[in-house]
């Protein structure tokens, strides 16, 4: 268990519509990130927040966006979801530092299908 | 841009032989070089790092050595058990060249006792 979570574990839902996908940091990190991991494109760095602010952006799409709230938690929105959007997403997060270098902790991803 | 190249798979291995899984990287500024291993059903857990050349990251029998002069971190276990059978992902992060981390494609391993 490496601390983080992510809820929820599944989701279901249609193309056109919008999701919230949550994250919990590990106790006393700071930094959260999010991956997309599709079979198409593999495991690919979307973006990181570090200490309630963006800190780098990755390949994330202008129909996505994430924010980080004053307790950590995080949450990536998922918006006009298409059906390559079906994929895991995983959260990590690392220590008080917010270099992307840090050892980063990963969640165990939430699986999302739109049909 | 920077990248990651990492050897095709699956690899298929009897219990107790000898792995190597390749992998090379480009890069414009210093990277951290990472290997991440992912169980069936489960996130990633860092397997082991390197943070400059030469360096040797170890961890549960695998080792890997960053080298700079071939662009190459190469993980490595000397005797394979049935429970290594994983997902392994080669992966960089750079602050000097633009904050960024860039996983390989993934190299799924499958050890038979």
């Amino acid at each position: 268990d490496s601390g983080v979570t992510q809820t929820p574990k599944h989701l279901i839902t249609a193309t056109g519509q919008r999701v919230t996908l949550r994250c919990s940091p590990r106790s006393g990190d700071l930094s959260v990130y999010w991956y997309q991991q599709s079979l198409d494109q593999g495991l690919q760095f979307l973006i990181q927040y570090y200490n309630g602010e963006e800190r780098a952006k990755g390949n994330i799409l202008e129909r996505f966006s994430a924010q980080q709230f004053p307790d950590l938690h995080s949450e990536l929105n998922l918006s006009s979801l298409e059906l390559g959007d079906s994929a895991l997403y995983f959260c990590a997060s690392s220590s008080a530092s917010g270099r992307q270098t840090d050892t980063q902790y990963f969640g165990p991803g939430t699986r999302l299908t739109v049909l | 841009g920077d990248s990651v190249t990492q050897m095709e798979g699956p690899v298929t291995l009897s219990e107790e032989a000898f792995l190597t899984i390749n992998c090379t990287y480009t890069a414009t500024g210093y990277p951290s070089l990472f290997w991440y291993v992912q169980y069936p059903g489960e996130g990633l857990q860092l397997l082991l790092k390197a943070t400059k050349a030469d360096d040797k990251g170890s961890n549960k029998g695998f080792e890997a050595t960053y080298r700079k002069e071939t662009t190459s971190f190469h993980l490595e276990k000397g005797s394979v058990q049935v429970s290594d059978s994983a997902v392994y992902f080669c992966a960089l992060s750079d602050d000097t060249g633009g904050f960024k981390t860039i996983f390989g494609a993934g190299t799924r391993l499958f050890v038979k006792a």
